[in-house]
């Protein structure tokens, strides 16, 4: 299996530019996640779906950020205008299933992160 | 307070150091505890799990719970270069909508040093 694949890896933007992540999960699961990581803040969830709906967005930060999930293999994180303190390395991750049912196949599968500078 | 409390460090050890990664938390509900490791420039990944309270081992690494208490401990023994990594506690309880999803520390990063 491939894994959860991000991209871009790295984006280096200016202030006020649109930036757009994008991830593919692993084939089969059926929640996405997308996360947020700074040295200060640590690992937070911005917003998470099951089956492509939104269940859980109060973690995005404020309305300059939106997601999507077009379809079960396909979702974006949209910053709309970025900020310099949006810089942070930004997750995605796919799980099948409920995560609180902790057993093979059942835990939070991480992509490599797209490492995002505002300047 | 944060939910989760977990000193960022860094810790550094010598090569064969036992080493001790805590967590402390303040939700009782919590009832599946998780230790991610997540090495320079990755995302995350699972290392151990434990429900409730109690220890497991595998290899090296022993995870422990004091529910009580509400600690945890991931334990590492005879430390090797390649455990420097920052590792990540987690944990899951009932949530609002029963969704169960994971609350993570903000990771610990250790430096293993031969």
């Amino acid at each position: 299996d491939a894994g959860v694949i991000q991209s871009p890896r790295h984006e280096v933007t200016e202030m006020g530019q649109e930036v757009t992540l994008r991830c593919k999960p692993i084939s089969g699961h059926d929640y996405l996640f997308w996360y947020r990581q700074t040295m200060m803040r640590g690992l937070e969830l911005l917003i998470y779906f099951n089956n492509n709906v939104p269940i859980d967005d109060s973690g995005m930060p404020e309305d300059r950020f939106s997601a999507k999930m077009p379809n079960a293999s396909f979702s974006t994180l949209k910053i709309q205008p970025s900020e310099p303190r949006d810089s942070a390395v930004y997750f995605c991750a796919s799980s099948l299933r409920k995560t609180g049912l902790i057993g093979a196949g059942n835990t939070i599968y991480f992509g490599e992160g797209s490492w995002l500078t505002v300047v | 307070q944060k939910e989760v409390e977990q000193d960022p460090g860094p810790l550094s050890v010598p090569e064969g150091a036992i080493v001790s990664l805590n967590c402390t938390y303040s939700n009782s509900a919590f009832q599946y505890f998780m230790w991610y490791r997540q090495y320079s420039r990755k995302g995350p990944e699972l290392l151990m799990y434990t429900y409730s309270s109690g220890n497991k081992e595998d290899g090296r690494f022993t995870a422990q719970v004091d529910k009580s208490s509400k600690y945890i401990s991931l334990f590492i023994r005879d430390s090797q270069p390649s455990d420097s990594a920052t590792y990540l506690c987690a944990m899951i309880g009932p949530s609002t909508g029963g969704s169960y999803i994971p609350t993570f520390g903000r990771g610990t990063s250790l430096i293993v040093h031969p």
